[in-house]
């Protein structure tokens, strides 16, 4: 039963290029969840989405970021025309149902660097 | 505004001794709380949660409300316990993914 599977593991960009991140949940979760680790920082969330919906994006900068969770397929973090203080580790996690007991699972995270 | 706090960045002890890994949280209601680990190379995953009582690979937290603490203990330490801790709480009603998560502490066990 593969985990929460995450790619690419690596990325780099130039700034003003555009970024995409994917995220494949654990077979039957449809709750997904990113969070964001700038280096020496603990993890931030970012955005909370079930299959067609964006839940929460309170964490979420108001611009070049966009988050989306289709009915088919992975879910697809978006950042466009990145920035050097964009490089950073996105983790994707999911969920079976809106847990009571707060246990997620996490991917083994997306590393961008902007150049 | 909410808030986890991990004092320490790194902590450093010899197999044997005894582990407290520091949270203290900053909520106003009663808060569930969790440790998350990351031991090298893999991903993160629960540890364990204050509602459970229970204790995983020898680790318990006790929640103090007193305190705001949420500290995580071990009498013995293992070399295999070395790994990165994060103590986390969800924020928002009823949305328990949101997990807020403190700093983080490396938990360093020498031979």
């Amino acid at each position: 039963n593969a985990g929460v599977m995450q790619n690419p593991r690596h990325l780099v960009r130039r700034r003003g290029q555009e970024a995409r991140l994917r995220c494949s949940p654990v077979k039957g979760h449809s709750h997904v969840y990113w969070y964001r680790q700038l280096p020496e920082e603990g993890l931030k969330f970012m955005v909370y989405l079930q299959k067609e919906n964006i839940i929460d994006e309170s964490g979420m900068p108001k611009e070049r970021f966009s988050a989306e969770f289709p009915k088919e397929g992975p879910s697809i973090l978006r950042i466009q025309q990145v920035v050097r203080g964009d490089s950073a580790a996105y983790f994707c996690a999911s969920s079976k149902d809106r847990p009571n007991t707060g246990e997620l699972f996490f991917g083994e995270g997306s590393r961008l660097t902007v150049l | 505004a909410q808030r986890v706090t991990q004092p320490e960045k790194l902590l450093s002890v010899f197999k044997g001794a005894p582990v407290e890994l520091k949270c203290n949280y900053s909520y106003s209601g009663s808060p569930e709380l969790f440790w998350y680990v990351q031991y090298s190379r893999q991903r993160l995953q629960l540890l364990l949660r204050h509602i459970s009582r229970e204790s995983i690979k020898g680790f318990t937290a006790d929640l103090n409300k007193g305190e705001t603490s949420f500290h995580l203990k071990k009498p013995f330490a293992q070399e295999e316990d070395s790994a990165m801790y994060y103590c986390a709480y969800p924020n928002g009603s009823g949305n328990t993914g949101k997990l807020i998560f403190g700093q983080g502490t490396t938990l360093q066990v020498k031979p």
